[in-house]
Order: C-alpha cells, then structure tokens, then sequence
C-alpha cells in the first residue's frame, strides 16, 4: 500500500528539548517538504528536499534542521532554537517538482 | 510581499455547485494554481491544477481567468463529504515545486 507515513500522531516537547518528526515515503518521489500549519492559517513552507544529501531552506527555516540520507525518508528535528513549536506539521513528496502530495501530519504541543 | 487570498467561509447547499473563488493578481507567467483541500486534523488532499486554461477532472472544475489574476474551483454537484477547508496555491515547477498557500476558505455544505 503505497503512500506517506508521519509518526508519531501526536509529540509532546518540554522546554529545551529537541524532537524529531518522521517522514517516510514509499512512491518513489524525488522531492520531499515540510509545512508547519498554525490554527486558522495556510501551510508555511519549513525545508524541502529535491534529491538525496541536499535541501533547501523554505520561508521558515530558523529553528529547524532537515536531513536527507535515503530517498524514502525526510526527518525535521524541531530545536529547543524554535521558540513556538506549537503547530500541525505536514510532509508532502512529489515526483520531481510536479503535483505534491500530503502525509496525515503530526500535531506538536509543548509541556 | 506576493499574496494569495480567499474568503474566510462559504456555505452552498447539497446538491448544487460550489464556487469557491481564489485572488491571485500577483502570479507570475510560470506560476501555476493548484488547489487542495483539508478535512479537519488531516493532511491536504490534491483536488486540481492549471496553468493557463480551464481544467476538469472527477473531482472538479478549474476557470481561470485570461490575466491570469484569479480563479475558481467548482464542486458541480456538492455533498456534505465535501465540507472541509479548501486552499488555493501558486507554485512554479522550477523552482524546487515550492508551493505558497492562500489562508483557505472552509466551505460548509448544508442538507
């Protein structure tokens, strides 16, 4: 069954702390996203990926790192740097730069 | 700064055609609209896209203007499965398929 996993569904980070969001695609795309979706808000572009060993800031960047090690897989840490992490975070992968396509997310909340 | 915007809220009733405008007068020539949608807690799901002409698939329909400054996407025949918050967005092919989402529209289809 192919598609797009985000784990866990919910992740709670204390203060200080670093997470890591996971990622998995089994549809061999090239190109790999992440979102962030505040309340009531559009998506806002995080990192994205267009191969493996590179990525690219999106428009929000700061206290977030990426990597990029394997085709299937894209992690987004959220660093204790990210002073507002509360928020719905979506992944998405695309076959080169055409049409992406949505993982069910994962809803990030602060002890 | 480059701006997609939609209305906040619609309603249409079951079973007639939902019209759900998206302002864009700032695309550029190789920027495309693409628009999904979102049903609460849940990743976006790809709805339809378009560059220049009109485009139709099972799921709706796409108008675009001829200056390209706006568009539509119709639901024909609208069912309460179709409530959820619908999201225009502008993204160039080559350009690392960035997307930048509008705020959304959530559309409440009414029996």
């Amino acid at each position: 069954d192919g598609g797009i996993t985000q784990s866990p569904k919910y992740l709670f980070r204390k203060e200080g702390q670093n997470v890591t969001l996971s990622c998995e695609q089994n549809l061999n795309h090239d190109a790999m996203y992440w979102y962030r979706q505040d309340p009531g808000q559009g998506l806002r572009l995080i990192y994205y990926s267009q191969i493996v060993n590179d990525f690219q800031k999106g428009d929000i960047a700061e206290g977030y790192s990426v990597s990029r090690e394997k085709k299937e897989s894209f992690p987004l840490t959220v660093t204790s740097a990210q002073k507002n992490p509360t928020a719905f975070y979506l992944c998405a992968s695309s076959i080169s730069q055409e049409t992406q396509y949505f993982g069910p997310g994962t809803r990030l909340l602060v002890l | 700064d480059a701006k997609t915007t939609q209305p906040p809220s619609m309603d249409c009733a079951e079973g007639r055609a939902a019209n759900l405008p998206c302002n864009h007068s700032t695309i550029s020539g190789n920027e495309y609209v693409y628009w999904y949608r979102q049903i609460h807690s849940q990743g976006p799901q790809y709805i339809i896209h378009g560059l220049k002409n009109n485009e139709t698939n099972e799921m709706a329909s796409l108008i675009i203007t001829e200056d390209r400054k706006s568009s539509t996407l119709i639901l024909p025949h609208a069912t309460l499965r179709d409530t959820a918050v619908y999201y225009c967005a502008r993204g160039i092919y080559n350009q690392g398929g960035k997307l930048i989402f509008g705020q959304g529209t959530e559309l409440s289809v009414k029996p």
